[in-house]
């Protein structure tokens, strides 16, 4: 089974509104973490936000917030406000802590928008 | 800038030659990876250093394939005997020894490999 779905290969937004991405995972770990990254056309991923399994609250950064429901194993990512930078890759993302180091990411969502 | 460097940002290569690619973390961090991405893909991990000592690795991570980080500062990757398989963006990551959000990276733009 996949760890991470993203299944929205493609998202379309007008500037000024908000949006979804949508992501689901898979662990039995009880201790994890959730990240999104952003990913523009230079190639550098850049982190977004993050959310620990153990955290009551949905997490936020600026116009970023996390939609974590913990029962349906989801984590989505809200953009409020778009704006015509945040077109890009979006990448969600898990660390299990007893699988090491390593996050594992999904297959991403490509954001555009709309002026 | 002081954000993580990667060099050469683009490899063009013909199929049975080795490659080395290489990484400068930021200056305080310990803590560095590689990752490979293929495109339309996200990325997946292939190793990960702690200083110097090289502590986990991927199944990815064939006996082509070496990373190391000898100094506990830069690293590389070499891949040898290269494939069209190889073909790839080889990002390169680093943390600092104390997070507050474990696990947050910082990449730099990636080294992008084509294997012809």
């Amino acid at each position: 089974a996949q760890k991470i779905t993203q299944t929205q290969p493609g998202m379309f937004v007008q500037e000024k509104e908000a949006v979804t991405l949508d992501c689901t995972y898979d662990t039995s770990d009880p201790s994890y973490g959730l990240f999104w990254y952003k990913q523009p056309s230079s190639g550098e991923m850049i982190f977004l936000i993050y959310q620990g399994s153990y955290d009551q609250q949905n997490a936020t950064e600026g116009r970023y917030s996390l939609n974590f429901q913990k029962a349906r194993k989801s984590a989505n990512l809200v953009i409020s406000a778009s704006q015509l930078g945040d077109s890009a890759m979006y990448f969600c993302a898990m660390r299990e802590w007893d699988a090491g180091n390593m996050l594992t990411f999904g297959g991403g969502t490509r954001l555009m928008v709309k002026p | 800038d002081t954000g993580v460097s990667q060099d050469p940002r683009h490899k063009i290569t013909k199929r049975g030659q080795n490659v080395t690619f290489r990484c400068d973390p930021i200056s305080e961090h310990n803590r560095l990876y590689w990752y490979r991405q293929t495109l339309g893909q996200g990325p997946e991990f292939l190793t990960y250093f702690q200083n110097e000592a090289q502590l986990e690795k991927s199944r990815l991570l064939s006996d082509r394939f070496s990373a190391e980080r000898p100094k506990g500062s830069f690293s590389t990757l070499e891949i040898q005997r290269t494939e069209q398989g190889d073909s790839a963006m080889y990002l390169c990551a680093s943390s600092p020894p104390r997070q507050a959000r474990a696990g947050e990276l910082f990449f730099g733009e990636g080294s992008r490999l084509t294997v012809l």
